[in-house]
């Protein structure tokens, strides 16, 4: 399964942009990059989706590189409610299942936000 | 609150005991999953079942014996457990398989002692 890259931890004033970078260098041309967070004593939340092009919605952007090989998501002005740990995931088929896909989840980023 | 119910979010069960652990989801789901996260590790995937019907079974012993009666109730029967099957056990849900976006519940918080 093609895996993902991301940095443990990064820190974000309140108000400001943050980017959180993600690598997948050994993508395949069919894998879609998700990315989810999971606040403090919650289950997962998803956060957005994409295959090749830039995606925007309300929680946030995903910016793909032209080659795939790494992504970004967005978050356009930082909350303290957005202080979480985000995963990158790569979405892989699971070859026992017929149309059934898997998310596989790394460890992810954990943000913190400054007041 | 997304949609997706555990109960309960706290048990705490020693080595002998079964339990079994529930999940309800009111989003006209047809596919329901069990997830695991232990501290320091990853989610892991342990079940899929879609219209009702176990498709994945990652691997997981058979002290793990889940249950779907239907496309809106996941039941995780938990017997002869050991100390490190403690972790924070997570259902979720989606429209399909194949879908991309799954609805997570709150998990429930297990300490087998």
């Amino acid at each position: 399964d093609a895996k993902t890259t991301q940095p443990n931890s990064m820190e974000s004033n309140e108000e400001e942009p943050v980017h959180l970078p993600c690598n997948h260098s050994t993508i395949s041309g069919t894998d879609y990059i998700h990315w989810y967070r999971q606040l403090p004593s919650q289950g997962p939340e998803y956060v957005i989706h994409g295959l090749t092009s830039n995606v925007n919605n309300r929680m946030a952007s995903l910016a793909i590189a032209e080659d795939r090989k790494s992504s970004t998501l967005i978050l356009h002005r930082a909350t303290l409610r957005d202080a979480a740990v985000y995963y990158c995931i790569l979405r892989g088929r699971l070859y026992s299942g017929a149309g059934s896909y898997q998310l596989t989840f790394g460890k992810g980023t954990k943000l913190s936000v400054i007041p | 609150e997304t949609g997706v119910t555990q109960t309960p979010r706290h048990l705490v069960m020693g080595m002998t005991n079964k339990k079994s652990l529930k999940c309800e989801q009111h989003l006209g789901h047809n596919a329901m999953y069990w997830y695991k996260q232990s501290a320091k590790k990853p989610l892991e995937l342990m079940f899929v079942y879609n219209f009702k019907e176990q498709t994945e079974n990652n691997s997981v012993p058979s002290r793990f014996s889940p249950e779907c009666p239907n496309s809106s109730h996941l039941f995780l029967h938990l017997h002869t457990l050991q100390p490190e099957d403690s972790a924070l056990y997570l259902c979720a849900s989606s429209l399909g398989t194949g879908f991309n976006e799954q609805f997570f519940g709150p998990g429930t918080r297990l300490t087998v002692l």
